[in-house]
């Protein structure tokens, strides 16, 4: 099975700042790497599908990049409502949807 | 707009069963694959289990392979989980959600509420 790794595992920001989180995957996954933001009590959002591309409706300062096994998730310029917990989830097709471990953000 | 509403969920004895529901409404339900995501407490998220539009593919994690079974009613527009030999690992809440488009690879951009469940003696 794939594996996911996340880091740093958390992080603490001051607003303004631009925050990088690093996926890792253990085989290539091509570009099968979305990212999403999931903050207490509410419903988990996509952010990033296909490694780069933007879902509808998310501001512009979050981004994604990467293919293979190395991939990046980053958020330009903090914010107070971005404070989360953010995941990458790979798919292949035989261990199918594997989320990482996650990387919980806080405004410092 | 799309609306998953899920159900069924509430406490158990480990090793009892529990089958819980999705209601989905706003998109042509058996146009899309669907899945089932959870959240134990204090954890991160889990991918469950995914089924594809018709019903004919579907994947498990690991976890419950062989204790969960995913199916779908299209004439009803609804998403089920049946869970068996329930362990207390199982406790979480279990989202559905809908990829972004149809097949079963694609993002999960649409979530439910979620529904919890708790294995306990």
């Amino acid at each position: 099975d794939i594996q996911m790794t996340q880091s740093p595992s958390s992080l603490s920001a001051s607003v303004g700042d631009r925050v990088t989180i690093t996926c890792q995957a253990s085989q290539d996954i091509n570009n099968y790497l979305n990212w999403y933001q999931h903050k207490p009590g509410k419903v988990p959002k996509l952010l990033i599908y296909d490694a780069s591309n933007l879902e509808t409706g998310v501001p512009s300062r979050f981004s994604g990049s990467g293919s293979g096994t190395d991939f990046t998730f980053t958020i330009s310029s903090l914010q107070p409502e971005d404070i989360a917990t953010y995941y990458c989830q790979q798919y292949d097709t035989l261990s199918m949807f594997t989320f990482g471990p996650g990387t919980k953000v806080d405004i410092k | 707009q799309v609306q998953l509403v899920e159900s069924g969920g509430g406490g158990v004895q480990p090793g009892r069963s529990l089958r819980l529901s999705c209601a989905a409404s706003g998109f042509t339900f058996n146009s899309h694959g669907m899945h089932w995501v959870r959240q134990a407490p204090g954890k991160g998220l889990e991918w469950v289990a995914v089924i594809s539009n018709d019903g004919s593919i579907k994947y498990y994690a690991d976890s419950v392979k062989g204790r969960f079974t995913i199916s779908r009613d299209n004439s009803k527009n609804t998403l089920f989980l049946q869970m068996n030999s329930l362990r207390g690992e199982d406790t979480a809440v279990y989202y559905c959600a809908k990829p972004r488009s149809p097949g079963i690879a694609a993002a999960a951009a649409y979530w439910g509420q979620g529904t919890l469940v708790i294995v306990s003696s």
